[in-house]
């Protein structure tokens, strides 16, 4: 039950912006969009989330249509290290608190 | 931001025995959670770790085989009991900190033979 649409693989130069889809068209108002990266062998990493604004941090930017049925996660400069595979996820506030449900995700692969 | 640590780290266990992993969160926590991660797939979040109580399991999880201690806020245990080679998966703590922000352990990575 991930809820959420992401293309299975991209790739993108080092030192390009990496823009990463998903969509989430039956996303509720009570509902945010999350992202997390998982790098080979490691736990998931949360990089950003957010509800209905563009919100911007140091890892990453997020752009949340206004329809709210779809978001870009934006790396502005991938590096090698970006590498992994990153997962949008929709969370419900409140009672199901951090009870993450996560599809396949996006393989990002950064090449030199 | 918190830290994370999980033990062990790996091991490989006989079919039929039993692995205590345990889970260990450097800053307040709101809630505990324990992840499988099988081989070459997403993460399936296996149940609730309740301080006190009795752990919330997802649908195709049961207590008897994943046993869950949350003794405290901080520390909780999962163990993974009469396992076979199909219990071979990586199992991950997870842990809300504050309203919204959920962390992940490193994991860890266990081979039934």
């Amino acid at each position: 039950d991930a809820k959420t649409t992401q293309p299975p693989s991209m790739d993108c130069a080092e030192g390009r912006a990496a823009n990463l889809p998903c969509n989430h068209s039956t996303i509720s108002g009570n509902e945010y969009v999350y992202w997390y990266r998982q790098i080979h062998s490691q736990g998931p990493q949360y990089i950003i989330h957010g509800l209905k604004n563009n919100e911007t941090n140091e890892m990453a930017s997020l752009i949340i249509t206004e329809d709210r049925k779809s978001s870009t996660l934006i790396l502005p400069h991938a590096t090698l290290r970006d590498t992994a595979v990153y997962y949008c996820i929709v969370r419900v506030r409140g009672s199901t608190l951090g009870r993450l449900y996560f599809g396949r995700g996006t393989q990002l692969t950064v090449w030199p | 931001s918190a830290v994370i640590s999980q033990k062990p780290s790996r091991d490989i266990c006989q079919r039929g025995t039993s692995l205590t992993i345990q889970c260990q969160v450097d800053s307040q926590v709101t809630m505990m959670f324990w992840y499988r991660q099988q081989p070459g797939q997403s993460l399936t979040l296996i149940a609730t770790a309740n301080q006190g109580s009795e752990a919330t399991y997802e649908s195709g999880f049961v207590i008897d085989k994943f046993p869950i201690s949350r003794p405290n806020l901080t520390f909780s245990t999962l163990t993974v009991s009469n396992m076979s080679p199909e219990d071979s998966s990586i199992y991950l703590c997870s842990a809300v900190v504050g309203v919204n922000e959920q962390f992940f352990g490193p994991g860890t990575r266990l081979t039934v033979l």
